[in-house]
């Protein structure tokens, strides 16, 4: 287990739905991420959090928005999605940014219809 | 040309065999790289650092060129358990991101 829980941990929604992912983390970190993954992509950063301040957002469309409430916990908020936000959207968590170890959670399976 | 790049195989091998992966990344001010694995359905998980040196974990075996820009993972006396993709990691120039290749399937086979 790596102490990175998600929930849900698979989710339907509409084109004009309005839903959220959450990520929690038990270890103790500052830094947090949002990645997405797509079938034959490589894993994309979305979102980097650290000390619960974002610090990066990789030209990520306005339609996922991210919260960190404090270092353990992260949501991406998510509104109007394409079909082709369709994937798996994984949280990561690491004791300080850039640090070569992530600690990631199970992954949110996400399919817009 | 991609940041990192990976043959995505997959590679069937029996098991027993000894089989190598191979990355390629494109900064040269890249800091430190990684192998991560990502077993089917799940996340990716921490395999080994790469050093500059060259580090061995039992049948592991990672390697890195910094002048060539490449790096390897060699795996010895392939267990079916080792069935699942490699990610090969780099942290870039700014040092406070981890870029992912798109790994390489291994299949060990009975």
């Amino acid at each position: 287990e790596t102490g990175v829980t998600q929930t849900p941990r698979h989710l339907v929604m509409g084109m004009t739905n309005k839903k959220s992912l959450k990520c929690e983390q038990h270890l103790g970190h500052n830094a947090m991420y949002w990645y997405k993954q797509s079938a034959k992509k490589p894993l994309e950063l979305m979102f980097v959090y650290n000390f619960k301040e974002q610090t990066e957002n990789n030209s990520v469309p306005s339609r996922f928005s991210p919260e960190c409430p404090n270092s353990s916990h992260l949501f991406l908020h998510l509104h109007t999605l394409q079909p082709e936000d369709s994937a798996l959207y994984l949280c990561a968590s690491s004791p300080k940014i850039g640090a070569g170890e992530q600690f990631f959670g199970p992954g949110t399976r996400l399919t817009v219809l | 040309r991609k940041e990192v790049e990976q043959d995505p195989g997959p590679f069937n091998v029996p098991e027993g065999a000894t089989v190598a992966f191979n990355c390629t990344y494109s900064n040269s001010a890249s800091q430190s790289f990684f192998w991560y694995r990502q077993d089917c359905r799940k996340e990716p998980k921490l395999l080994m650092s790469v050093y500059s040196s060259g580090n061995e974990d039992g049948r592991f075996t990672a390697q890195l060129n910094r002048a060539s820009q490449y790096i390897s993972l060699l795996i010895r006396d392939s267990k079916l358990s080792d069935s699942a993709t490699y990610l090969c990691v780099v942290n870039g120039g700014s040092g406070d991101k981890l870029t992912f290749g798109t790994g390489t399937r291994l299949a060990v086979r009975p």
